[in-house]
């Protein structure tokens, strides 16, 4: 089966600045990479995803590219605000089958 | 905005008790996935169904989790008799999923907001 990677397990970061979380993954057939976000006590929510034939796909201060040859996907967050403190998960799927998380990024935006 | 429900929200038993959790689908869904959330372990794939039939259980402890999905609007997932170890946050997610076609959106997954629970 797949199995998902990801780094780091916390991260801190400065309000203003840049984060960076990255996932591997081992199945070249998964096809769809959608990123969730959890604050404390909620429910998992996406946040952005892409599919395998796109290389990059943004949505305000939040990116993710998709490297295929290298099977790995990052999630960037720019200009971090402290509302952006949350654990962050990746996936991957292989169309429209089970989803495989990663093991989950808890981020801190220090003010 | 359509959300996936679940219920009970939290549940306190004790050891021994049968526990039993429910989810609503959003309506048009046809994939229902049963997670479990811990600390250690994070999302943990318990069970997963397309239009009602059981495609994967493997991770379910089958001596004592059950899950069902009696009807389209309604996945249960039993546990007969808890433990303590058996503590944890049980989400329900579900999406609209057809496999194999590459199609676009059709592939998000929405999460319930989880059962909150306790063995004593």
């Amino acid at each position: 089966g797949e199995n998902v990677e990801q780094h780091p397990s916390t991260l801190s970061v400065q309000e203003g600045d840049s984060a960076v979380i990255k996932c591997t993954y081992s199945d070249s057939a998964s096809n769809y990479f959608p990123w969730y976000k959890q604050e404390l006590g909620k429910r998992p929510q996406l946040i952005i995803d892409i599919r395998s034939n796109v290389g990059e796909k943004k949505d305000q201060r939040i990116a993710v590219t998709l490297n295929k040859t290298a099977k790995h996907f990052s999630l960037h967050i720019t200009e971090t605000q402290p509302e952006d403190s949350a654990v962050y998960f990746c996936a991957a799927s292989v169309a429209g089958n089970q989803f495989y998380f990663g093991t989950g990024t808890s981020l801190t935006v220090i003010p | 905005d359509a959300r996936v429900t679940q219920t009970p929200r939290h549940k306190v038993t004790e050891m021994g008790q049968e526990v039993t959790m429910r989810c609503q689908p959003i309506l048009g869904h046809n994939t229902v996935f049963w997670y479990r959330q811990t600390m250690m372990q994070g999302l943990e794939l318990l069970a997963y169904f397309r239009n009602r039939a059981p495609l994967d259980d493997s991770g379910m402890p089958k001596d004592r989790f059950s899950a069902e999905m009696p009807d389209a609007t309604l996945a249960t997932l039993k546990i007969q008799p808890s433990e303590p170890r058996d503590s944890a946050v049980y989400f329900c997610a579900s999406g609209f999923l057809v496999a194999g076609t590459g199609r676009e959106n059709n592939e998000k997954l929405f999460f319930g907001s989880g059962t909150q629970l306790s063995v004593l």
